[in-house]
């Protein structure tokens, strides 16, 4: 079975600083992984995947993820943070089956 | 190119009235479709998804029915709504066939209140 586990679903950042969001998967075989962003009474927006290739992956808006598949992670990282960047934050895993699986999501806010 | 379109984007509707949101996609065709539930604090849940027409995988059991009329046309639907139907309702599409694994694109929700 897949699931998909972020740490922390609230995470406070102060304008100009590191964003880590963490997203951990488990998997029976080699994942396909998704970053989403989510703005108030929005569908969700796609920043970035992983699917074959390079384990850094450079997305939308200056956001990037590492694919360890040692750790088993996927976490989520931007070096400066903006006030626009505020929104929810979900990781998601597709199944060969063409599922996919999110996470319960992590809360973003942005102080200034 | 391609767009999915969801309607209505808000509903309010009594406890045991019946239910329809419906999602189409256009631009593509044969689309692999899905429906998900967003409850506040919850995540995204699966609800149902669709390969084809008349193929609908449901994956928990709950009040709801999913039907594919369309190749680019999903419904979700309810006979008798429940207080826990509330919630943000989203439809999204990728590629059929699978040969390349492509991201979900989701329309712009639903915002379900049963009251």
């Amino acid at each position: 079975a897949q699931s998909v586990t972020q740490l922390g679903s609230h995470v406070s950042v102060s304008e100009g600083a590191l964003v880590l969001l963490r997203c951990n998967y488990s998997s029976s075989v080699p994942p396909y992984l998704f970053w989403y962003v989510q703005y108030p009474n929005q569908g969700l927006q796609l920043l970035l995947k992983y699917t074959t290739g390079a384990t850094l992956v450079k997305g939308i808006n200056g956001f990037e993820a590492e694919f360890k598949k040692s750790e088993t992670s996927f976490h989520l990282t931007k070096p400066s943070a903006h006030m626009s960047d505020a929104a929810e934050y979900f990781c998601a895993v597709r199944t060969p089956g063409n599922q996919f699986y999110f996470g319960t999501g992590t809360s973003l806010t942005v102080i200034p | 190119s391609q767009t999915i379109h969801q309607w209505p984007a808000t509903l309010v509707q009594p406890v045991g009235s019946p239910l329809s949101l419906e999602c189409t996609v256009e631009g593509t065709s044969n689309p692999n479709l899905y429906w998900y539930r967003q409850a506040a604090g919850r995540g995204l849940q699966l609800l149902f998804y669709s390969v084809g027409i008349g193929q609908i995988s449901s994956e928990v059991p709950q009040n709801l029915s999913a039907s594919r009329p369309q190749d680019r046309q999903f419904i979700l639907s309810s006979k008798k709504l429940l207080l826990s139907d509330s919630g943000f309702y989203l439809c999204a599409w990728t590629p059929g066939g699978g040969m390349f694994p492509s991201p979900l694109h989701f329309g712009n929700g639903t915002r379900l209140t049963v009251t």
